[in-house]
């Protein structure tokens, strides 16, 4: 079975262009998570997906930052303009349906290494 | 949500057991304990998870005390590779899935 996986797995850009990245989640996850890491910082989380909507985007630090989940499937986060604060390691995470007896754990990506020049 | 307070770094020697502590004194009755760990340029993986008992499977055993102010991670043989950061999040059902990563452990495993 195919693990989470994301696109690109580095992407250079100058400051104030658009940058996509994709996440792929396994087959069958409900929920769909974009984390990153700056440098030196913890890991944040950034928002979650349950199928299609939008259930928590309070990680999400401004309205340069657009994330969509097309179908319930793969997702993408969109940074328009980019500035150089942008830059880390954005990682997406997958996991199943919540279950009465315990909130499943979620599978991770190798991430997507972020830099803004 | 809970907090968690970790030991920044921890030495273990190769083929001894990983004790690595965790302590959440403010933990609520509906928070489940996790363990994810991220080995270098990798994304975090889940290790093991508890709410009141404790737990094992093929990775690592989970302590959670009684009173459930903290729990210890055990890797019972630790081996080179299982040098990485290990984080302990308390996870609370009413504010989603999200995981709220500290700081984490530093575990080294020398030969």
């Amino acid at each position: 079975e195919a693990g989470v996986t994301q696109f690109p797995s580095h992407s250079v850009i100058e400051k104030g262009q658009t940058v996509t990245l994709r996440c792929d989640p396994i087959s069958g996850h409900d929920n769909l998570y974009w984390y990153r890491r700056v440098m030196g910082k913890e890991i944040k989380f950034l928002l979650h997906f349950v199928k299609e909507s939008k259930q928590d985007e309070s990680g999400m630090p401004n309205n340069r930052f657009l994330a969509e989940r097309t179908g319930g499937t793969y997702s993408t986060l969109k940074v328009q303009p980019a500035e150089l604060e942008d830059s880390g390691v954005y990682f997406c995470a997958s996991s199943q349906a919540d279950t009465f007896a315990s909130l499943p754990e979620a599978f991770f990506g190798q991430g997507t290494r972020l830099t803004v020049v | 949500d809970a907090k968690t307070t970790q030991p920044t770094s921890m030495d273990c020697a190769e083929g001894r057991a990983a004790n690595l502590p965790c302590n959440h004194s403010t933990i609520s009755g509906n928070e489940y304990v996790y363990w994810y760990r991220q080995i270098h340029s990798q994304g975090p993986q889940y290790i093991i998870h508890g709410l009141k008992n404790n737990e094992t499977n093929e990775m690592a055993s989970l302590i959670i005390t009684e009173d459930r102010k903290s729990s210890t991670l055990i890797l019972p043989h630790a081996t080179l590779r299982d040098t990485a950061v290990y984080y302990c999040i308390v996870q609370n059902r009413l504010y989603g899935n999200k995981l709220v990563f500290g700081a984490g452990t530093i575990l080294r495993v020398k030969s």
